[in-house]
Parts: C-alpha cells; sequence; structure tokens
C-alpha cells in the first residue's frame, strides 16, 4: 500500500525556517517524480514544488521561489521542503504527492499544518 | 504560468440530479487535465487524468470531456458521497490547479 506520511510542521514566527519531511513507502519511491502542494485554510490547492525522480531537475512555483527548497533522499525514501523567510501567506496545509509518470499527482499524503503569525 | 478558472464556484444540486463542472485553461494543455474531489477533512482523490479517463476504482457516473482549453466533469446521477469541492489541475506545463467548484446539496 502506497502512504505518504508528512511531518515538521508547526508554528513559527514571520521570517523564521522551517523543513517539511515525507516519508514514502509503498513503492519504489527513487522511480517516481515528487511534489508538494499547499492548501490554505478554506481555500483551493496551489502546487508549490517537484523534484525529478534523481532531484536533477527542480520548479517551483512563483510565490515561494527563492524561499523553499525541495530535497530528496532516496535512500531513505524521503521528500523534504526547506522553508525560509516564512511569511504570514505561507500558512497552509502541506500536502507531498507523488506523480504518475509525471504527470497527475495520483497519491496524496494527509498533510502537515504550517502556521506563520508572530 | 497557465491559469485555470473554474465556473460555477458553487452548484447546488439535489440528489440524483446531473452536475455539471466546467474548467477553462488560458492557453492550450491538451488533454493533460485531471479531475480532483476533495470531501471536508479529507485528502484530494483524482477522479480523472487524461482528460477523460477514470482513475482506478471511480464510479461510472463520473466522466470527464474536453481539450485544448474547455473541459468539463459530468456527475450523471448525484449520490450523497459525491457532495465534495472539485478541482482541475493541468499538467501541460507544470501544475496550476482551478480554484475550485463546491458541489452542494440543494
Amino acid at each position: 500500500e502506497v502512504q505518504l506520511v508528512e511531518s515538521g510542521g508547526g508554528l513559527v514566527k514571520p521570517g523564521g525556517s522551517l523543513r517539511l519531511s515525507c516519508g514514502a513507502s509503498g513503492f519504489s519511491f527513487s522511480s517516481y517524480r515528487m511534489n508538494w502542494v499547499r492548501q490554505a485554510p478554506g481555500k483551493g490547492l496551489e502546487w508549490v514544488s517537484s523534484i525529478t525522480t534523481r532531484g536533477t531537475y527542480i520548479y517551483y512555483a512563483d510565490s515561494v521561489k527563492g524561499r523553499f527548497t525541495i530535497s530528496r533522499d532516496n535512500a531513505k525514501n524521503s521528500l523534504y521542503l526547506q522553508m525560509s523567510s516564512l511569511r504570514a501567506e505561507d500558512t497552509a496545509l502541506y500536502y507531498c504527492a507523488r506523480s504518475f509518470r509525471d504527470d497527475y499527482f495520483d497519491y496524496w499524503g494527509q498533510g502537515t499544518l504550517v502556521t506563520v503569525s508572530s | 504560468e497557465i491559469v485555470m478558472t473554474q465556473s460555477p464556484a458553487t452548484l447546488s444540486v439535489s440528489p440524483g440530479e446531473r452536475a455539471t463542472l466546467s474548467c477553462r485553461a488560458s492557453q492550450s494543455v491538451s488533454i493533460n487535465l485531471a479531475w480532483y474531489q476533495q470531501k471536508p477533512g479529507q485528502t484530494p482523490r483524482v477522479l480523472i487524468y487524461g482528460a477523460s479517463t477514470r482513475a482506478t476504482g471511480i464510479p461510472a457516473r463520473f466522466s470527464g470531456s474536453g481539450s485544448g482549453t474547455e473541459f468539463t466533469l459530468t456527475i450523471s446521477s448525484l449520490q450523497s458521497e459525491d457532495f465534495a469541492v472539485y478541482y482541475c489541475q493541468q499538467y501541460n506545463n507544470w501544475w496550476t490547479f482551478g480554484q475550485g467548484t463546491k458541489v452542494e446539496i440543494k
């Protein structure tokens, strides 16, 4: 069974940093592109970042470019999102999601909540 | 960036009725479009990919159509478990979601 489990969320002050993790199991993690998607409270889905199987190609939404860094450790079956210079508008539930053949997102984790507030 | 626009924002439908949801792309995405369903407190679930292919386990009452810039998700006969928010997503050029359509009980 495919499982994605996010962790690392919490309350952080504006300008602060946080590192999210996503542990994967039930599939060959190193064979799949992985993504972060966020959802602000009561709002819609926003794609945040994507990383290819070996980390060769990385993409960011304009809203986080220069502040967030996506990475992965295939030996540990883990995906990461280093977030810095956090703003109130980064407050959201952050989902880890697997890409099917580099296309749509076929499996999602339950999310980890990031709250940016003073 | 490709902008995805969904309409209507809210759709009020009675159980057993047909629901038609629209999604428009700011430029052609070919058939590289997916639809997701999200119920309150739950993770999004893919319903349709490739504009018209149902994902594994998705009931036949869900169907997708369209190509280029205009897409439609149709739920032929709404069941109680179908009341949720639906998002379209393009994956032709990076990834972007529409703002969602909430399907509520009339």
